[in-house]
């Protein structure tokens, strides 16, 4: 079946960037997604980016994609401490409308 | 525009206790799910609605959860009778359409069930 993984914790210090990485089993992985979870608050979608696609940018986000690794991470440039948080990596084949998630990784951004 | 309201935020039952939780989607949103998240994990799909209609419930412990959509609006999720590896936060998230790529699930804050 299909698994997700990704280090449990990042600690950062305000104003570098921070990198969460990825990893998936899924071959027929064809969407995949970033969430962030604040303390006790539901999940938010961040970004998402199909699996035709090498790199994605939104503002302070870039996410990319190395499907033939299996791999994906995403950059969160100039952290600040309102991106602390849980952040989940899912992913989700053409077949089916339910993501899988990983466990997330808890972002901590110090002063 | 409100977001996804869920109720109670907290709940403590000891086991072989009853809970329901309830739900109340983005108005408009044909689409309802329900996830278990267990501490430390990632969501995981209990039940997917779409109005009234059962979509996906292939992860449901049909033995002790159940769950009703019955006008297509609210939402209630049962567990009956609980037991201690029930533990866990219960999403509930909303979306306007069927469930594709695009389609953006909204979340509500969560009930916190702690069984004793």
């Amino acid at each position: 079946g299909e698994d997700v993984e990704q280090s449990l914790f990042l600690s950062v210090r305000e104003g570098d960037s921070s990198v969460i990485n990825c990893t998936y089993t899924d071959s027929s992985s064809t969407y995949l997604y970033w969430y962030k979870q604040e303390p006790g608050a539901g999940l938010q979608l961040l970004t998402y980016i199909f699996s035709n696609m090498d790199m994605k940018q939104d503002q302070r986000l870039t996410v990319l994609l190395n499907k033939k690794d299996k791999h994906l991470s995403l950059r969160i440039a100039d952290t600040q401490t309102g991106d602390s948080a849980i952040y989940f990596c899912a992913e989700r084949s053409g077949g089916s409308y339910i993501p899988t998630f990983g466990r997330g990784t808890s972002l901590i951004v110090h002063p | 525009e409100a977001g996804v309201a869920q109720s109670p935020r907290y709940k403590i039952i000891e086991k072989r206790q009853s809970v329901a939780f309830w739900c109340n989607p983005i108005s408009g949103h044909a689409t309802l799910y329900w996830y278990q998240q267990i501490l430390g994990q990632g969501p995981k799909l209990l039940i997917q609605f779409q109005n009234n209609g059962v979509v996906d419930d292939s992860q449901l412990p049909k033995d002790r959860f159940s769950a009703e959509r019955l006008k297509g609006v609210d939402s209630t999720l049962k567990i009956q009778p609980a037991k201690l590896e029930d533990s866990a936060v219960y999403l509930c998230a909303s979306s306007s359409t069927s469930g594709g790529l695009t389609d953006t699930q909204y979340f509500g804050p969560g009930t916190r069930l702690t069984v004793l």
